[in-house]
C-alpha cells in the first residue's frame, strides 16, 4: 500500500532555477493539496485541488503552480526559485468531502541557494 | 472563517506521567477536529478526529481527545506518556458549514518525554 509518494526528498536549487515536486497517490482521492512546513509556521497550504482539471490556490501561492490532469497525480512547480522558497514541502490527499482526514507523503526537502 | 490555536509550543513531561496538549479552535458551523503526529523528518500522521456524538474520541497509540464545544477546545490527552511519544503535534479544525475542503492547522506543539 504505497499511499502518497512524493519525489524527490531532498533536493537543492540555485536561484532562478526551476523544478518540479511530484506527488502521486494510489488511494483514488478527489482531494490532494500542497503544504510547506517551516519552523515556528506551523503547515501553510500552497495550491490544492478538489478533482481531475479543477486547482485553486491556497494560503501561499506566489511562485508556484499546479495542474491536476489526472485523479492520481498533482505535480508542484517552482518557475524560477527563490531562497524564500527553501522549505519543507508535504503533498497529501483525501478522499471526497467529508470528515476523512488527510493522507501525507513523507516530505521533500528543498534547499535554494 | 476557521482557526485553531495551539498555546503552547512546547510541553514537557515525565515518562508514566499523564499528558496533555491544548488545542481551541473557531468556526462559523459546527466542526470537523483532528489531531496528527509528526515524527523527525516524516510526514504527518493521522491519530484521531471528531466528527459527533461522544464527546470523547479514542485514536491510535492510547491517545484520546475531549471536544468541549462550550470551551470551543480539543485538548489531546494521553494517561501514561512514553519516551516514544516525542514528536510534534499538530490540531486542525475544518468548519462543516459551506462544503469547506480546506483544514486549517495549528501551529504545532512538540512534546517531549523525559526518561
Amino acid at each position: 500500500n504505497a499511499g502518497v509518494t512524493q519525489t524527490p526528498k531532498f533536493q537543492v536549487l540555485k536561484t532562478g532555477q526551476s523544478m518540479t515536486l511530484q506527488c502521486a497517490q494510489d488511494m483514488n482521492h478527489e482531494y490532494m493539496s500542497w503544504y510547506r512546513q517551516d519552523p515556528g509556521m506551523g503547515l501553510r497550504l500552497i495550491h490544492y485541488s478538489v478533482g481531475a482539471g479543477i486547482t485553486d490556490q491556497g494560503e501561499v501561492p506566489n511562485g508556484y503552480n499546479v495542474s491536476r490532469s489526472t485523479t492520481e497525480d498533482f505535480p508542484l512547480r517552482l518557475l524560477s526559485a527563490a531562497p524564500s522558497q527553501t522549505s519543507v514541502y508535504f503533498c497529501a490527499s483525501r478522499g471526497g468531502t467529508g470528515p476523512g482526514e488527510l493522507f501525507f507523503g513523507e516530505g521533500s526537502r528543498l534547499t535554494v541557494l | 472563517a476557521q482557526s485553531v490555536a495551539q498555546p503552547e509550543d512546547q510541553v514537557n513531561v515525565a515518562e508514566g506521567n499523564p499528558l496533555t496538549v491544548k488545542c481551541t479552535y473557531s468556526v462559523s458551523g459546527n466542526p470537523y477536529l483532528f489531531w496528527y503526529v509528526q515524527y523527525p523528518n516524516r510526514g504527518l500522521q493521522f491519530l484521531l478526529k471528531y466528527i459527533t456524538g461522544d464527546n470523547l474520541v479514542k485514536g491510535s497509540y492510547g491517545f484520546e481527545a475531549e471536544f468541549n464545544k462550550s470551551q470551543t477546545s480539543f485538548h489531546l490527552k494521553k494517561p501514561s506518556a512514553l519516551v516514544s511519544d516525542s514528536a510534534l503535534y499538530f490540531c486542525a479544525v475544518r468548519d462543516r458549514a459551506g462544503g469547506s475542503y480546506i483544514p486549517t492547522f495549528g501551529r504545532g506543539t512538540s512534546l517531549i518525554v523525559h526518561p
